[in-house]
């Protein structure tokens, strides 16, 4: 099936950096929604954006709706070591399924 | 709130056994239940909606007579694996859309299947 395009896919970071990242779609997206996953856990819902344009933050994150309704963005300020994990974006519009990116794995360097 | 439950979190069987998967809303009902399979470093893959008190849909390339699903309640969804062969280990998570949310998915912990 069709997978969203998420960049970076991988970053490798120091603590206490800002963190950005996105996913990009040929198609557009009523709502989108960031998750993140642990290792060998199932994935968290962080955020749930329902309006382009739309800016929402939940703590230290913060995500946006793009305009063209074919993107959005994830921003993580002043990162902490429990971030680790891997971020997935997934898009929904119409009928009950989500489509999910790619993932961005996000690693700490000590 | 949005709980959802999934056991066991992991199971090892011989080949050519069938292993059931239970998927429960704890706080929640759901007509609406999905079925993933995630392989190492990928992304989910649906393989199914699980719709309580009908047939399941399965998405393309995926058997419904290997994978079979029953959504007997507004709370739980099984996934069974029938006759799992070693290219069927994988990690596989449920997930569950209260009715008052259009798109959310809240996710269980997943099941580690590993078929030797």
């Amino acid at each position: 099936g069709q997978q969203l395009n998420q960049s970076p896919q991988s970053m490798f970071i120091q603590e206490g950096e800002d963190v950005s990242m996105n996913c990009t779609s040929s198609s557009i997206f009523n709502t989108w929604l960031w998750y993140k996953q642990d290792p060998g856990e199932g994935p968290v819902l962080l955020i749930a954006l329902y309006k382009a344009g739309e800016l929402t933050s939940n703590g230290r994150l913060t995500a946006q709706f793009g305009i063209t309704r074919k993107d959005s963005f994830l921003n993580i300020s002043a990162s902490i070591p429990s971030d680790v994990g891997i971020y997935f974006c997934a898009g929904h519009f119409g009928n009950e399924k989500l489509t999910f990116g790619t993932g961005t794995r996000l690693t700490i360097i000590p | 709130g949005a709980v959802v439950s999934q056991h066991p979190s992991w199971v090892i069987c011989k080949s050519g056994t069938s292993v059931k998967i239970e998927c429960r809303s704890l706080d929640f009902q759901a007509t609406t239940m999905f079925w993933y399979r995630q392989f190492p470093k990928q992304s989910l893959m649906l393989m199914a909606t699980s719709n309580e008190g009908s047939k399941a849909t399965y998405e393309q390339g995926v058997e419904k007579d290997k994978f079979l699903i029953n959504h007997a309640s507004l709370t739980l969804s099984t996934l069974t694996v029938t006759s799992a062969h070693p290219e069927d280990s994988s990690f596989y998570i449920c997930s569950a859309r209260p009715p008052s949310m259009v798109a959310e998915q809240f996710f269980g912990p997943g099941t580690r299947l590993t078929v030797l």
